[in-house]
């Protein structure tokens, strides 16, 4: 069975450019979750989705940010315009449920660095 | 309102030595707990939660953490130190009810030595 997977895994792109992620979970999980981390902190969380609706958006920066869940399936994460400061990696979750103790599985993470 | 505090960012242990990770955390009411592995190039790994069951947890890779609330502690313990273990480690808490929202530490980088 296929993990999680995120693509691009690297994105370059200049300040003011837009740049979108995408996340697509493991079939069958109802739960994704986008975190983020800048270098050097910790691991923030940005939203979950329960299918295709917003359970939880109180980690975004901004309105700069933008997540969609289509379909409740694969789901992206526009940053427009980017900022310096949204350099990072974006990781991206699933889970089963959401009950607290559930795993949570995550991707390999996408490497934003704005310029 | 809930946190998690990883002391020391890096930990460097020699092959076959004792792991010790310190994970501290703060909450209301008792949460659960979760350590986290990235190794090089991949992806955050469960190593082993804490649910309010045993309050030893034993994890894979021979990885293991007590759960110690007198102390609001949740240290990750290894015996003896492997280079394959050299990653970076996250202790994660959710609040009970909490929709497995993590709140993660900061990360602790292990090296390990020959």
């Amino acid at each position: 069975e296929a993990g999680v997977t995120q693509f691009p895994s690297h994105s370059v792109i200049e300040k003011g450019q837009t740049v979108t992620l995408r996340c697509d979970p493991i079939s069958g999980h109802d739960n994704l979750y986008w975190y983020r981390r800048v270098m050097g902190k910790e691991i923030k969380f940005l939203l979950h989705f329960v299918k295709e609706s917003k359970q939880d958006e109180s980690g975004m920066p901004n309105n700069r940010f933008l997540a969609e869940r289509t379909g409740g399936t694969y789901s992206t994460l526009k940053v427009q315009p980017a900022e310096l400061e949204d350099s990072g990696v974006y990781f991206c979750a699933s889970s089963q449920d959401r009950q607290g103790g559930t795993e949570a599985f995550f991707g390999q993470g996408t490497r934003l660095t704005v310029v | 309102a809930q946190s998690v505090t990883q002391l020391g960012s890096h930990v460097s242990v020699s092959e076959g030595a004792l792991v010790l990770l310190r994970c501290n955390y703060s909450s209301s009411v008792p949460p659960y707990l979760f350590w986290y592995v990235q190794y090089p190039n991949q992806g955050l790994q469960l190593l082993l939660k804490y649910t309010s069951a045993a309050t030893l947890v034993k994890g894979i890779n021979g990885f293991e953490a007590e759960f110690k609330k007198s102390e609001t502690s949740f240290h990750l313990t290894k015996p003896s130190a492997h280079m394959s273990d050299a990653a970076e480690y996250f202790c994660a808490v959710i609040r009970p009810g909490g929709y497995n929202k993590l709140i993660f530490g900061a990360g602790t980088r292990l090296a390990v030595h020959p």
